[in-house]
């Protein structure tokens, strides 16, 4: 069964510090894709970055980035110089074979100013 | 500007009563999806639609039904048999319904109480 695992519930971080959220998957399928998506408090979930298991560079989008390490089945998600902006939930997510994207259950980012 | 609408924002509910939340999407999505989010969850799939007259029951769909009668619009029903209905629901589409790389998009979610 495929899983995804997200340990940090909860992070604090300086202003304009980089921040690493950690996101950890399991999967038996050989083609699959991972997402990350930020969820402010308003509720709207707002796609981040995408990352399929083949790409041989990390994705990058902006001041985010995504460093996949495959072989140790982690996509932890990197954002550059954060920014108050940047204080949400933020949820990792994988698509395999069946179609289905299943959600981590997220990590909580406060960025202190 | 292209986009995916719910409404309402918050709707509520007594006990015994059917409500419906809508979903619209004007992106030209061919699928579109139902989610359920409770207090410090992720998100768990009720239904989800790849094409127009055609949809499937994800991992929650008992008490939910759903319709596609237009390629747009993707309603979802929380009836009476819902045990327990209150939550957060967020609708998304992606381009085509399948594939590692077919990204969903949200719209801004409907907050349902049960009063």
């Amino acid at each position: 069964a495929q899983k995804i695992t997200q340990t940090q519930p909860g992070m604090f971080v300086q202003e304009k510090e980089a921040v690493t959220l950690d996101c950890t998957y399991d999967t038996s399928d050989p083609s699959y894709g991972l997402f990350w998506y930020k969820q402010p408090s308003s509720g709207e979930m707002i796609f981040l970055i995408y990352q399929g298991s083949y790409d041989q560079q990390n994705a990058t989008e902006g001041r985010y980035s995504l460093n996949f390490q495959k072989a140790r089945k982690s996509a932890n998600l990197v954002i550059s110089a954060s920014q108050l902006g940047d204080s949400a939930m933020y949820f990792c997510a994988m698509r395999g074979r069946d179609d289905k994207i299943i959600f981590g259950k997220g990590t909580r980012l406060h960025i202190l100013p | 500007d292209g986009g995916i609408t719910q409404s309402p924002k918050y709707l509520f509910r007594k006990e015994g009563q059917n409500v419906t939340l809508s979903c619209e999407q004007n992106l030209n999505h061919d699928a579109m999806y139902w989610y359920r989010q409770d207090p410090g969850q992720g998100l768990r799939l009720i239904y989800y639609s790849q094409i127009v007259n055609d949809f499937q029951k994800g991992d929650i769909a008992e008490g939910y039904s759903v319709s596609r009668e237009k390629k747009e619009s993707f309603p979802l029903t929380v009836t009476s048999a819902q045990k327990n209905p209150t939550a957060f629901y967020l609708c998304a589409s992606s381009m085509f319904g399948g594939g590692i790389a077919d990204t969903q998009y949200f719209g801004p979610g409907t907050r349902l109480t049960v009063l």
